[in-house]
């Protein structure tokens, strides 16, 4: 039979809230960690990075924070727009340049 | 800069037939990445080159699958035979080596092979 696909979790928002992404990473040896958007149709799009030897890093209406204690990423976007649709990854440098996606999170954005 | 340039957009292909994917990196980026993403297996690394040399090719699927960066502005990813089950959009992304860079991807090439 056909096999079932990937189900993301989804995230809804109210266009104009806060909305907070989070993501679970595998290897504790893991020293760089990047967030990328995807568009419908385009390639993942980097939004922000930080490494593993700070605990929060803050851009443009994004903030990503970083717990290694317990291997937790978290993506907030301050005052969420209509253009801020897309599906959201962690991705993390595992070393020798081999950066490993999570499965990522749809974030819908309600008018 | 144009970014990460790759070819085609899209691929419809019958079973069986050779596919040839294409891409340009950024100019100066030394680090060239082959994923492909599926509903299934999300994205997954394929190969990666540094300095136009492979360097982990352990998540090529099978043999059917070959990558070649003949140099520095260009990498191609080659199905031969292909099959359905390789239906998928495959990305090409660079980045520059030796720090913490972020990786940029290219638009990539849904190929569908029917």
């Amino acid at each position: 039979g056909e096999s079932v696909g990937l189900h993301l979790p989804t995230l809804s928002v109210q266009e104009g809230d806060n909305s907070i992404i989070n993501c679970a990473y595998s290897n504790s040896a893991s020293d760089y960690f990047i967030w990328y958007k995807q568009e419908s149709g385009k390639g993942p799009q980097f939004i922000i990075d930080i490494r593993s030897n700070m605990d929060k890093r803050q851009g443009q209406r994004v903030t990503v924070l970083l717990n290694k204690t317990v291997k937790h990423l978290s993506l907030q976007i301050a005052a969420t727009q209509p253009g801020d649709s897309a599906v959201y990854f962690c991705a993390e440098n595992q070393g020798a340049q081999k950066l490993v996606f999570g499965q990522g999170t749809r974030l819908t954005i309600n008018p | 800069d144009a970014g990460v340039i790759q070819s085609p957009r899209h691929e419809v292909t019958e079973m069986g037939q050779e596919v040839t994917l294409r891409c340009k990196p950024i100019s100066g980026h030394n680090s060239l990445f082959w994923y492909r993403q599926t509903m299934m297996r999300g994205l997954e690394l394929l190969i990666y080159f540094n300095n136009n040399v492979p360097i982990d090719d352990s998540g090529m699927p099978e043999d059917r699958f070959s990558a070649k960066m003949p140099n520095a502005s260009f990498s191609t990813l080659k199905i031969q035979p292909s099959e359905p089950r390789d239906s998928a959009v495959y990305f090409c992304a660079s980045r520059l080596s030796g720090g913490f860079y972020g990786y940029t991807f290219g638009s990539g090439t849904r190929l569908t092979v029917v």
